[in-house]
């Protein structure tokens, strides 16, 4: 299996709702990362979980809030969006891991997205 | 400036063209990628390299280190290939895997 899943593949929210965005692999990967993408722009990069901890927080806003279960979940909780926070959120995987005298990085796989709209 | 450059921004092309899309990009990388997204769509990962050349059916990449310089070719273009195409490097020695995106390419392949 060499997949990133995500669910939902849309989502429509109003800005009171609290929904969450799920993202699973089973490729082993201990490295998982949320972006935002808005139309006609690169991904952005908004968090990285590194072992099931987060390691990069973006300064993204709270009103986003990150969750690495176990090694092959990731979601993100949403409460209190604003309509500009619609956009295509991507999530993506990566081994991750550091092996003495080998490459530091390692290929992102990515999932296909989740497309927010924020009523 | 953009740390990772992208020429063309957009490009037309006929059915059976060869394309070429380039990438500049001005950091010390561990590894550079070219990335498929088609349009409303998810990423694709085409190539990661981190030297010379890689070739995937009708796709090629190449990379110059020393110049700081990657492309990606298509041959016998196809109406299936419009999209964009997205270069990213890797962020030499950061503490975990963290992209630097290019501002894509957007294809378009005519029949």
């Amino acid at each position: 299996d060499t997949e990133v899943t995500q669910t939902p593949k849309h989502l429509v929210m109003g800005m009171t709702n609290k929904k969450s965005l799920k993202c699973e692999q089973h490729m082993g990967h201990r490295a998982m990362y949320w972006y935002k993408q808005k139309a006609k722009k690169p991904p952005e990069l908004m968090f990285v979980y590194s072992y099931e901890k987060l390691s990069i927080n973006e300064s993204v806003p709270s009103r986003f809030s990150p969750e690495c279960p176990n090694s092959s979940l990731l979601n993100l909780h949403l409460h209190a969006l604003q309509p500009e926070d619609s956009a295509l959120y991507l999530c993506a995987s990566s081994q991750d891991s550091v092996v003495a005298g080998g490459p530091l990085w390692n290929e992102q796989f990515f999932g296909p997205g989740t497309r927010l709209t924020v009523l | 400036k953009n740390e990772v450059e992208q020429s063309p921004q957009n490009l037309t092309a006929q059915e059976g063209e060869f394309i070429t899309i380039n990438c500049s990009y001005s950091v010390g990388i561990s590894a550079l990628h070219w990335l498929q997204q088609h349009p409303g769509g998810g990423i694709v990962s085409l190539f990661m390299l981190s030297s010379g050349k890689k070739k995937h059916g009708r796709l090629i990449a190449t990379i110059n280190i020393q110049e700081k310089h990657s492309s990606l070719h298509i041959t016998a273009s196809h109406p299936r290939d419009s999209a964009v195409y997205i270069c990213a490097v890797g962020d030499y020695g950061g503490a975990t895997n963290k992209l630097i995106f290019g501002t894509g390419t957007l294809l378009a392949v005519q029949p």
